[in-house]
């Protein structure tokens, strides 16, 4: 049963947009939320993440939106550029999980055009 | 500084040989490590996670094997690899709840 729904699959942004993803999870008992970035060939990087106990946390251009209540949060790259062409998925972790392991959503491809 | 090693970046197997993949973690003591596989525009399928020394954990039923003999090493096997064994491999470690996973760079894994 999949615990974390990501969408879009993909998603082409121009230059200057907003990209947004959006992760949407079941599992009330998730207390900490982490974006990866991929590029091909690479393994994930952790980018950004987020705790349940506020609702926005922003690095740089990334930020992350959380909504308890509604059991989502959502990536927000202002400004995209091309070299955030890539691959992004969320993940969620519950405290007190074995291994502390991280259910991840099915992944969104980002193309920023010029 | 923590990093994390994985060998080799790509192989290509013929069917039915074995498989030795190597991850190894330097600055950390006793992570918790993991092997995903990602098929080609998937996303992470985790096949086996340890939380130590000889500590194996399965999540999928395959053909694959995992062993941990040291504390900053793990290990994937097969005896007899399948065409459906093709696929990136990542290696991944972390030292608990709301720390992330820090991942390698992968082995492209192509059977023919």
């Amino acid at each position: 049963q999949q615990q974390v729904k990501q969408s879009p699959q993909s998603l082409i942004v121009q230059k200057g947009g907003i990209s947004i993803i959006n992760c949407a999870y079941e599992n009330t008992a998730f207390d900490y939320f982490p974006w990866y970035q991929q590029f091909p060939g690479k393994g994930p990087a952790l980018l950004i993440a987020i705790r349940p106990d506020v609702s926005e946390k922003k690095e740089g251009r990334f930020t992350i939106s959380f909504n308890k209540s509604a059991k989502q949060f959502s990536l927000h790259i202002m400004d995209s550029q091309p070299g955030d062409s890539a691959t992004y998925f969320c993940a969620a972790s519950r405290r007190g999980s074995t291994a502390s392991k991280l259910t991840f959503g099915t992944g969104t491809r980002l193309q920023v055009t010029l | 500084s923590q990093t994390i090693h994985q060998w080799p970046a790509t192989l290509v197997q013929p069917v039915g040989s074995p498989l030795s993949l190597e991850c190894t973690v330097e600055g950390t003591s006793n992570p918790n490590l993991y092997w995903y596989r990602q098929a080609a525009g998937r996303g992470l399928q985790l096949l086996f996670y340890s939380v130590g020394i000889g500590q194996i954990s399965s999540e999928v039923p395959q053909n694959l094997s995992a062993s941990r003999p040291q504390d900053r090493q793990f290990i994937l096997s097969s005896k007899k690899l399948l065409l459906s064994d093709s696929g990136f491999y990542l290696c991944a470690w972390s030292v608990g709840h709301n720390y992330g996973y820090t991942f390698g760079s992968g082995t492209r894994l192509t059977v023919v």
